[in-house]
């Protein structure tokens, strides 16, 4: 079980906009930046959106990340093949003094 | 550019022990905290362990708390996890990844990991 919850896997079409929701508490969310990670298969993750809503260098702005309170957004628009892939959220926990991460969602395009 | 490769992995019987190792290149690695996370087949990513750039700072999951053990050396650039009485549990690929920042930001590069199999 994932101290931060993940809703079940979407799936959307060329074209669409997917959101991926991630629910935390107080001492996770609530209180630290949020991250999250794109891992297509067969490779090492990938960071996606660092502090909430910011997007690194060569990441689309097709990503998008959003927090209010203890849960966290990610959105994609635009949807491509290639954005197939499991998709994790992350943050600092005060109350376990470590990192923690989402069950992650695997994403699909038909 | 910034580039991390793990080795050390392997297979190894319950109970006994593995040294993971980390080296790093394409950035001031005593800059920046180092994070070790860890994928069993088949599931998520969970986070194992973050030493801060200087060494002092060290966290660990409660999974992996009094049996694995971080450390660094910034002359040589790289990271290393000392995994002792290892589980069935511990089976997964093993990923360093670097920090953003000198404390504990987030990770942002990863390398390409290294497997761990626990098995008799």
């Amino acid at each position: 079980q994932s101290v931060l919850t993940q809703a079940p896997s979407p799936s959307g079409t060329p074209g669409q906009r997917v959101t991926i929701s991630c629910s935390g508490s107080s001492s996770n969310i609530g209180t630290n930046y949020v991250y999250w990670y794109q891992q297509l298969p067969g490779t090492a993750p990938k960071l996606l959106i660092y502090r909430n809503n910011q997007r690194p260098s060569g990441v689309p702005d097709r990503f998008s990340g959003s927090k209010s309170g203890t849960s966290a957004s990610l959105a994609i628009s635009g949807l491509r093949s290639e954005d197939e892939a499991d998709y994790y959220c992350a943050a600092w926990d005060d109350s376990l003094s470590g990192w923690v991460f989402g069950g992650g969602t695997k994403l699909t395009v038909l | 550019q910034v580039q991390l490769v793990e080795s050390g992995g392997g297979v190894v019987q319950p109970g006994r022990s593995l040294r993971l190792s980390c080296a790093a290149s394409g950035f001031t690695f005593s800059g920046y905290a180092m994070h070790w996370v860890r994928q069993a087949p088949g599931k998520g990513l969970e986070w194992v362990a973050v030493i801060s750039y200087d060494g002092i700072n060290k966290y660990y999951a409660d999974s992996v708390k009094g049996r694995f053990t971080i450390s660094r050396d910034n002359s040589k650039n790289t990271v290393n996890l000392q995994m002792n009485s290892l589980r069935a549990e511990d089976t997964a690929v093993y990923y360093c990844a670097k920090d953003q920042g000198t404390t504990i930001s987030g990770m942002d590069v990863w390398g390409q990991g290294t497997a761990v199999t626990v098995s008799s």
